[in-house]
């Protein structure tokens, strides 16, 4: 079965920084787009950013560009998203997802999530 | 900017029930609409993709239609298992863009 394991989720200050991390494990890393998803407690899903296989093309929300870094490590099975600038309205469960083989934008796995708490 | 619109917010059915969810987009988005189901503390989990197309492992209960701006996700027969926050999701494939409506939750009536 698919495994994605999210980490580096935590209590950050306003206007800091912090990387999340996904790990995947039972199937082809590099053979498939990844997104990362947030959901704010008690509300509705957000997508946040998505890379592609290679890298190649990257795609981010609005309320992110600019202070969000998605990046991935093939050789690695890793994902990450760099957040800087991070502002309370980025509190929120954060989920890594992969996407279908032939279809980059739909995500057809997700991870359990990394809670990311953005507080004083 | 595409908004995606759900109703209804929440859907009280009986098990055995058969029910229809609704999704509008804003403006046409062809047939690139998924549907993703979430149940409490789980992450959620494809459905539907390309607005029809079962994913992999999904009964057979589960039915997607719709194209253009009004697109419905019927389930035939609901089962205790299926009481949960449904969403459907808009993909654009460029520039990338993917947009989720605020979903609809299922209870049990």
């Amino acid at each position: 079965d698919v495994q994605l394991v999210e980490s580096g989720g935590g209590l950050v200050q306003p206007g800091r920084s912090l990387r999340l991390s996904c790990t995947a494990s039972e199937f082809t890393f590099d053979d498939y787009a990844m997104h990362w998803v947030r959901q704010a407690p008690g509300k509705g899903l957000e997508w946040v950013s998505v890379i592609s296989w290679n890298s190649g093309s990257i795609g981010y929300a609005d309320s992110v560009k600019g202070r969000f870094t998605i990046s991935r490590d093939n050789a690695k099975n890793s994902l990450y998203l760099q957040m800087n600038s991070l502002r309370s309205e980025d509190t929120a469960l954060y989920y890594c997802a992969k996407a279908l083989r032939f279809d980059w934008l739909v995500l057809d796995y997700w991870g359990q999530g990394a809670l990311v708490t953005v507080s004083s | 900017e595409i908004v995606m619109t759900q109703s209804p917010a929440t859907l009280s059915v009986s098990p055995g029930e058969r029910v229809t969810l609704s999704c509008r987009a804003s403006q046409s988005v062809s047939s690139n609409l998924a549907w993703h189901q979430q149940k409490p503390g789980q992450a959620p989990r494809l459905l539907i993709y390309d607005a029809s197309t079962r994913a992999t492992g999904i009964p057979a209960r589960f039915s997607g239609s719709g194209s253009g701006t009004e697109f419905t996700l019927t389930i035939s027969s609901l089962q205790s298992e299926d009481f949960a926050v449904y969403y459907c999701q808009h993909y654009n494939n460029w520039p990338p863009r993917v947009t989720f409506g605020q979903g609809t939750k299922l209870e049990i009536k």
